[in-house]
Order: structure tokens, then C-alpha cells, then sequence
């Protein structure tokens, strides 16, 4: 079974400040990806990779960066954070594109920004 | 408007009922995952459903596509208290980046 793990799981931060969640999977899956959850607009893709040093745009991407170090890291950066970046963020792998590929997320990382 | 939406916020049931979760998307799909998130945790798959397919069983678990009228559902029988979670559909787009999830139907199994 896939494992992703995130980290922190909880981080509470100040408006305009310098935020990083991070994101690792042990499988060897090739893609990962980032969502944003906020009740009423359920899962929201942020950025995705499919591979180390590959990056794409997802539905939601301003106000966000992400890296792709290594197979198994992937970073997301907040580096002007805001209020409206208040929300639970999950990290995701899967060893294929979406059509078919089962998605395996991680435990979520809750982000507060006063 | 939504790529994909389940059309209830929420549903009720008692332990042993059975309990549907319907879905609806736009514009023409390869395949249709449904997905379970637990209090707490990050979701998990439970179905997998193709285009070509209209149904797909997994233990108490049963998905339907219909792809004439887009809208795909998930039953689920016999239903236990660990299946109190909310419930979201994932539609893969033909020629989509990724998948897109729905809002989510929470359900709720009282004992």
C-alpha cells in the first residue's frame, strides 16, 4: 500500500508571512499533487508533477508555489501567506495520470493564517 | 457551475440500511472514481467505474454509470457505523488533466 506522508500536520501562521508544507511518498509513484479542501468547494487542485523537477498548474494555483526535489518530495510554497489561504491540504500520489490511477493521499496538513 | 457534483449535502441512515450517494458531471468521461474521506484522514478510493461499464460491485459497495444522462451513484448495503464518512465522485475528463472531485456527500450511520 502507498504511503504519503505530510508535515506539519498543523501550522498556524501570520498574514504575509513564509509558509512550506511538505509532502513524501515511498512507492515510487511518478505523480503527486496538491489539493485544498474548504467546505462547499470540496477537493480543489492546486499544482501537480509527474516527476522530479516537473511541475503543472492545477485549478487553483495563485498564491502558490510547489517544487518536485526528488520521486518522492513535493513541496508547496506559501510565500506571501494570506487568510483566504486558510484550509486543510492534502498531498496525493499515483503511479499514472488520472483517468484511471488510483489517487493515495496523505493525512492532510491544516493551515491557519490570522 | 461544479464538473462534478454529488446532489445531497448529507444523508442519514441507521445501521443495516441501505444508502445511495448520486452523482452528477459534464461533458463526456473516461472513467469515474469514487472516493471515502474519514473524519480526520485524507480519502481512499473504494470504486473504480469506466466508461464502458455500468456497474461495479466491491463488497457491500455498488457503483452505477449512466453515461446518457452523466451521472454515476454509489450504494452502499448493510451499512455499519464505520461507514459514516463523507462520500465524493471523481471524474476523469477526456482529455482532463486530473481528476475532479465533487463537493462530497456526508453520511452519516447512527446505530
Amino acid at each position: 500500500e502507498a504511503a504519503v506522508t505530510q508535515s506539519p500536520r498543523n501550522k498556524v501562521t501570520v498574514t504575509g508571512g513564509n509558509v512550506t508544507l511538505s509532502c513524501r511518498q515511498t512507492n515510487s509513484h511518478n505523480y503527486m499533487y496538491w489539493y485544498r479542501q474548504d467546505t462547499g468547494h470540496g477537493l480543489r487542485l492546486i499544482h501537480y508533477s509527474y516527476g522530479a523537477g516537473n511541475l503543472q498548474i492545477g485549478d487553483v494555483p495563485d498564491g502558490y508555489k510547489a517544487t518536485r526535489t526528488t520521486q518522492e518530495d513535493f513541496f508547496l510554497l506559501l510565500e506571501l501567506a494570506s487568510p483566504s489561504q486558510t484550509s486543510l491540504y492534502f498531498c496525493a500520489s499515483s503511479d499514472e495520470a488520472g483517468d484511471y490511477a488510483e489517487q493515495f493521499f496523505g493525512p492532510g496538513t491544516r493551515l491557519t493564517v490570522l | 457551475s461544479q464538473l462534478a457534483e454529488e446532489n445531497l449535502w448529507a444523508l442519514s441512515v441507521h445501521e443495516g440500511e441501505s444508502v445511495t450517494v448520486n452523482c452528477s458531471y459534464k461533458t463526456s468521461i473516461t472513467a469515474l472514481q469514487w472516493y471515502r474521506q474519514k473524519s480526520g484522514e485524507g480519502p481512499a478510493q473504494l470504486i473504480l467505474i469506466r466508461s464502458n461499464e455500468r456497474e461495479k460491485r466491491n463488497g457491500r459497495l455498488r457503483a452505477t454509470l449512466d453515461t446518457s444522462s452523466q451521472s454515476s451513484s454509489l450504494s452502499i448495503t448493510a451499512t455499519r457505523c464505520e461507514d459514516t464518512a463523507v462520500y465524493f465522485c471523481a471524474p476523469a475528463y477526456q482529455g482532463g488533466r486530473a481528476l475532479i472531485f465533487g463537493t462530497g456527500t456526508t453520511v452519516s450511520v447512527s446505530p
